[in-house]
């Protein structure tokens, strides 16, 4: 009964190739997203979603590429893995209304993404 | 442009001993401010959250944080420290603006040693 949860755990794979990560949440959460969190462990946000609308987008390259196919799921497709995407990515999800952002950030538990 | 400081990377406090981690903001508009616990390979859990009223918030595990706004801070508490406590600690503040984004403190690292 995991509330937020992504697939996969582990990823290791070589430069130039491409990706995906998927994340899906059972809260019935309005809005998903996904953090990077690097080697320092600083969270970086990349993308929000609200109801399969993008709602935040970054300055992340172009090759990370969000979908949404409904409010719960958020999948990240990656292309063309570089050294630096190494790093721990994490969905998260949370319920807001229109006017009022004050809900909490529920997170999955990160996918470790290592590119060789 | 929101931001948050946390001023310490690592805090380190006897079992028993009272812990504060501390966190400031920048100041624009009225934030909502949260704290989240993240424990080796696992996602941020959330711990307490101020949005308004009494400036003393209660959370989970035994954590508490006060507001204070002419100071623009938010510091985390626990009378008590436990070894359970040892994590990594986060600040966040959101605002009614820019899509409601939360931005994060760059952690605090807490350990409690026996």
């Amino acid at each position: 009964d995991t509330a937020v949860s992504q697939t996969p755990k582990y990823l290791v794979t070589q430069m130039g190739n491409d990706k995906s990560i998927k994340c899906e949440q059972n809260l019935g959460h309005d809005t998903m997203y996904w953090y990077k969190q690097d080697s320092k462990k600083f969270l970086k946000i990349m993308f929000s979603y609200n109801n399969k609308e993008l709602i935040i987008n970054e300055t992340v390259p172009n090759r990370f590429s969000p979908k949404s196919p409904d409010k719960a799921h958020l999948n990240l497709h990656i292309n063309s893995l570089e050294l630096g995407d190494s790093a721990v990515y994490f969905c998260a999800s949370s319920q807001d209304s229109p006017s009022s952002y004050n809900s909490p950030l529920h997170f999955g538990n990160g996918t470790r993404l290592t590119v060789t | 442009a929101q931001s948050v400081a946390q001023p310490e990377d690592q805090v380190n406090v006897a079992e028993g001993n009272p812990l504060t981690v501390k966190c400031t903001y920048s100041v624009s508009g009225n934030p909502y401010l949260f704290w989240y616990v993240q424990y080796p390979n696992r996602g941020l859990q959330f711990l307490l959250k101020y949005i308004t009223g009494d400036n003393l918030v209660k959370g989970s595990y035994g954590f508490e944080a006060e507001f204070n706004k002419s100071q623009t801070s938010f510091h985390l508490k626990k009378p008590s420290a436990l070894v359970s406590d040892s994590a990594l600690y986060f600040c966040a503040v959101r605002f009614n603006t820019n899509a409601g984004k939360s931005t994060f403190g760059d952690g605090t690292t807490l350990t409690v040693k026996p």
